[in-house]
């Protein structure tokens, strides 16, 4: 079947260090892989998203590379601040419009 | 600026309760969706709808049901609830498409349900 998983969370930085969160995925065929982000308070907003393997999403700093070798799909950034303090959640897309979601990370960022 | 928005942020229920939790999109988007969200378990997927009057089962349909009468809205039933539906529920909206290619779901702020 599909599914995905995250590491544990949660995660504590303090403000400028490096960031990875890691996320690796079963699924049958070729599926499309997301990174969600939950703010406090609010619903999930799409982070970054990648379509095929050796694709590298990024946005706002963030960084994701689809690795079919290692089924990863793991979230870097090089210098976090405290307003990345949010959950991270680990998608794909097994078929066109659903996804499957890992456990989602909760990341605090300290100043 | 795109929304979804959700009837109630936080919802307190008693066991045996009919609990509707509604979601309105103003996007013209074919696709709606609800989840729930649990500490350690992710989102998960109670149903879908294509279309109006259209819905199919996601991976957790028990004890839930949905209606879509109209296109911007998508309603969530619990028939009778129970202190095991005690969770964070969320709707999410997308465009349909007849090909393989994925489409960014949007989310509303989500409902705190409680059952008592």
């Amino acid at each position: 079947g599909n599914s995905v998983t995250q590491m544990e969370g949660p995660v504590t930085l303090s403000e400028e260090a490096f960031l990875t969160i890691n996320c690796t995925y079963t699924a049958t065929g070729y599926p499309s892989l997301f990174w969600y982000v939950q703010y406090p308070g609010e619903g999930l907003q799409l982070l970054l998203k990648a379509t095929k393997a050796d694709d590298k999403g990024s946005n706002k700093g963030f960084e994701a590379t689809y690795r079919k070798e290692t089924t990863s799909f793991h979230l870097e950034k090089g210098s976090v601040q405290v307003s990345d303090s949010a959950v991270y959640f680990c998608a794909l897309s097994p078929r066109a419009q659903k996804l499957v979601f890992g456990q989602g990370t909760r990341l605090t960022i300290n100043p | 600026d795109v929304k979804v928005t959700q009837s109630s942020r936080y919802l307190v229920k008693r066991t045996g309760e009919k609990v509707f939790l509604e979601c309105v999109q103003d996007m013209d988007h074919e696709n709606m969706f609800w989840y729930r969200q649990d500490p350690g378990l992710g989102l998960r997927l109670i149903y879908f709808s294509y279309d109006v009057k259209m819905k199919e089962k996601g991976d957790i349909p028990e004890g839930y049901s949905v209606s879509r009468e109209k296109k911007e809205r998508f309603s969530l039933i619990l028939e009778s609830a129970s202190t095991n539906q005690t969770s964070m529920y969320l709707c999410a909206s997308s465009h349909g498409t007849s090909g393989l290619s994925y489409n960014e779901q949007f989310f509303g702020p989500g409902t705190r349900l409680t059952v008592l």
